[in-house]
């Protein structure tokens, strides 16, 4: 079993719509989760960070995280066609002392 | 300005060769990472540091070796063992993987070709 699993993709979501994101995790000592968007061929970039049980929001993102069921998403409301890109999970925890990240789902958001 | 300096940006490397990939930061950052990432694929750690003059091995470490001698600084080694080098290496950069709010920046890229 892979440490963190996203579904590679594509996700296709036609523009206005909510993109939804899912990521699981293997180990239940996980602290902190995170979600990063890349570009192609550009370094990722950190939109979420989520500690807690619960949603957070930011803007149009929404992040969820499940600890009893060890899953962490992302929802894009009012998707743009700017949100294409692909969006990695990661997560750290205190048993192994580093971050570790998911393959990450492509993103496509069309006219 | 704050931020996390990879160079070169592209590397170029004969076979048998070794070649260092520079990772320097000014956030005050005690935590460093290096990644690789392979063509439609995802994150790979190769090595990470908590701390200056401590590191550890990540997933994919075979072929290549680092230091941290400075706090700052967090040079990555790829060496002639490493058989298949062609990829884009991610530094990245957090405040303590044992406090809260650790998120890891990174910097911009080096994308080394065998040639």
């Amino acid at each position: 079993q892979k440490e963190v699993e996203q579904n590679s993709g594509p996700l296709s979501v036609p523009e206005g719509a909510i993109a939804s994101l899912n990521c699981t995790y293997s180990d239940r000592g996980s602290q902190s989760f995170f979600w990063y968007r890349q570009y192609s061929g550009k370094s990722p970039e950190l939109i979420m960070s989520i500690y807690s049980n619960g949603d957070k929001e930011d803007g149009r993102f929404t992040a969820q995280l499940n600890k009893a069921s060890q899953y962490v998403s992302l929802l894009i409301r009012d998707s743009q066609p700017s949100d294409s890109a692909t969006y990695l999970c990661a997560v750290g925890s205190y048993n192994t002392d580093k971050l570790i990240f998911g393959t990450g789902t492509r993103l496509q958001v069309f006219p | 300005d704050g931020g996390i300096t990879q160079s070169p940006k592209y590397l170029f490397r004969k076979e048998g060769q070794n070649v260092t990939l520079s990772c320097e930061q000014n956030l005050n950052h005690d935590a460093m990472y290096w990644y690789r990432q392979d063509p439609g694929q995802g994150l790979r750690l190769i090595y990470y540091s908590q701390i200056v003059n401590d590191f550890q091995k990540g997933d994919i470490a075979e072929g290549y070796s680092v230091s941290r001698e400075k706090k700052e600084s967090f040079p990555l080694t790829v060496t002639s063992a490493q058989k298949n080098p062609t990829a884009f290496y991610l530094c990245a950069s957090s405040i303590s993987w044992r406090q809260r709010n650790t998120e890891a920046f990174f910097g911009q890229g080096t994308r080394l070709t065998v040639v």
